[in-house]
């Protein structure tokens, strides 16, 4: 069964001090893997789609990366604005393009 | 802006009720899919629809059903409320590709059920 965690479930960092969130994934043939930000009460705002195991993409102050068994998304030197809920999900090869999301990460970084 | 707007943004709803939640997708994409999204968790997926049809279909009763109109816009209808449908109702859209495509979400419909 195609299954997505993350890890940690909430992370508190103070400003400026840079951290991973973590996405072990579970699938049966990957199209894409996809990270995504969102605000309270807000829909996910789409931040990366990674291919393949190697592959890097860089946003401002995050770099998502990806292995055959994981994605880490990495946070540098973060700001209070970054505070938000990051979610994981992935697409298998086969059938439609449904999304099978983690359940997110709590992020808050205070000054 | 994703260009997907959802429509209502709030509403409370008794439990045996009907509902129906409505989404404009972004011009060009003729792929729009339903998530729910209970609190403190990640949506799950409902359904997809792809030029008017259903093509894929989440863990979800038969109460759950959609449309999609020739225009890309869409509606979830969700019949016989139950508590447990209160969530967040997400619709998404894309245009499909070989590649993984990217989904674009609205900002979603708050469902309250009493």
């Amino acid at each position: 069964e195609d299954q997505v965690t993350q890890s940690p479930e909430a992370l508190r960092l103070q400003e400026g001090e840079s951290s991973s969130l973590n996405c072990s994934y579970t699938v049966s043939g990957l199209r894409g893997l996809f990270w995504y930000r969102q605000d309270p009460g807000k829909g996910p705002e789409f931040l990366f789609t990674l291919y393949s195991a190697g592959e890097e993409k860089e946003k401002e102050r995050l770099k998502a990366t990806l292995t055959k068994k994981e994605s880490f998304l990495h946070i540098t030197a973060p700001k209070p604005e970054d505070s938000a809920t990051y979610l994981c999900a992935v697409q298998a090869l086969r059938g439609y393009n449904k999304l099978i999301f983690g359940a997110g990460t709590r992020l808050a970084v205070h000054p | 802006e994703t260009g997907v707007t959802q429509s209502p943004t709030h509403l409370i709803k008794t439990r045996g009720q009907q509902v129906t939640l409505r989404c404009s997708s972004q011009s060009g994409h003729n792929t729009v899919s339903w998530y729910q999204q209970a609190l403190g968790q990640g949506p799950q997926f409902i359904f997809q629809y792809y030029r008017e049809e259903e093509n894929g279909r989440g863990n979800f009763p038969p109460r759950f059903s959609g449309l999609q109109f020739p225009n890309y816009s869409s509606e979830l209808n969700v019949n016989a409320l139950e508590l447990d449908d209160s969530a967040l109702y997400l619709c998404a859209s894309s245009i499909p590709t070989d590649r993984a495509n990217t989904i674009y979400f609205g900002e979603g419909s708050w469902l309250t059920v009493v």
